[in-house]
């Protein structure tokens, strides 16, 4: 079992719409949630990060953790074609913070 | 991400010779980060870096070596021994607060014929 899985998709949505990308994790202990978003060809970057159980909204992007189902989300509000692109979703261990686990992503595809 | 170069951006080499990647960071962080990005794929880590001199495997650190002599610095050689070195190569940093994120070089990538 992948210590953090990810539908690969493609996630088509229509443009204004909301995506909704979700991500499981298996271990317990986990305690960082990361999602980035990369474009093809580039590194990701960050979108946003959360820690406590609950939502956190920062501009049309929501995180949401539920440590009791071990799993995190992501929701991109209004999507944009600019939002295309495949999110992972990292996480890290109480046990040691510089060790991370990668998703293998979830491709969004935003139709105009 | 700003902070952090990776040298050259588009590598090509020929099957059966080492070739060795860049990771230069001045964000000043003690952990350093190699992963390998295939098509389609996540990131899978090759090895990381805690501090200087120091250095753990990661899921792929076979074909692979690393140095860590400086804080600065954090080289990859993809040996002849690795099968499939065609890849995006991704370095990536972290600082030393409890819930620090990673961050992003631009990325290498390399191109084996």
């Amino acid at each position: 079992q992948k210590e953090v899985e990810q539908n690969s998709g493609p996630l088509s949505v229509p443009e204004g719409a909301i995506a909704s990308l979700n991500c499981t994790y298996s271990d317990r202990g986990s305690q960082s949630f990361f999602w980035y978003r990369q474009y093809s060809g580039k590194s990701p970057e960050l979108i946003m990060s959360i820690y406590s159980n609950g939502d956190k909204e920062d501009g049309r992007f929501t995180a949401q953790l539920n440590k009791a189902s071990q799993y995190v989300s992501l929701l991109i509000r209004d999507s944009q074609p600019s939002d295309s692109a495949t999110y992972l979703c990292a996480v890290n261990m109480i046990n040691n913070f510089n060790k991370f686990y990668f998703g293998s992503g979830t491709k969004l595809n935003v139709k105009p | 991400d700003g902070g952090i170069t990776q040298s050259p951006k588009y590598l090509f080499r020929k099957e059966g010779q080492n070739v060795t990647l860049s990771c230069e960071q001045n964000l000043n962080h003690d952990a350093m980060y190699w992963y390998r990005q295939d098509p389609g794929q996540g990131l899978r880590l090759i090895y990381y870096s805690q501090i200087v001199n120091d250095f753990q495997k990661g899921d792929i650190a076979e074909g692979y070596s690393v140095s860590r002599e400086k804080k600065e610095s954090f080289p990859l050689t993809v040996t002849s021994a690795q099968k499939n070195p065609t890849a995006f190569y991704l370095c990536a940093t972290r600082g030393n607060r409890t819930y620090e994120r990673q961050y992003f070089g631009p990325g290498t990538r390399l191109t084996v014929t």
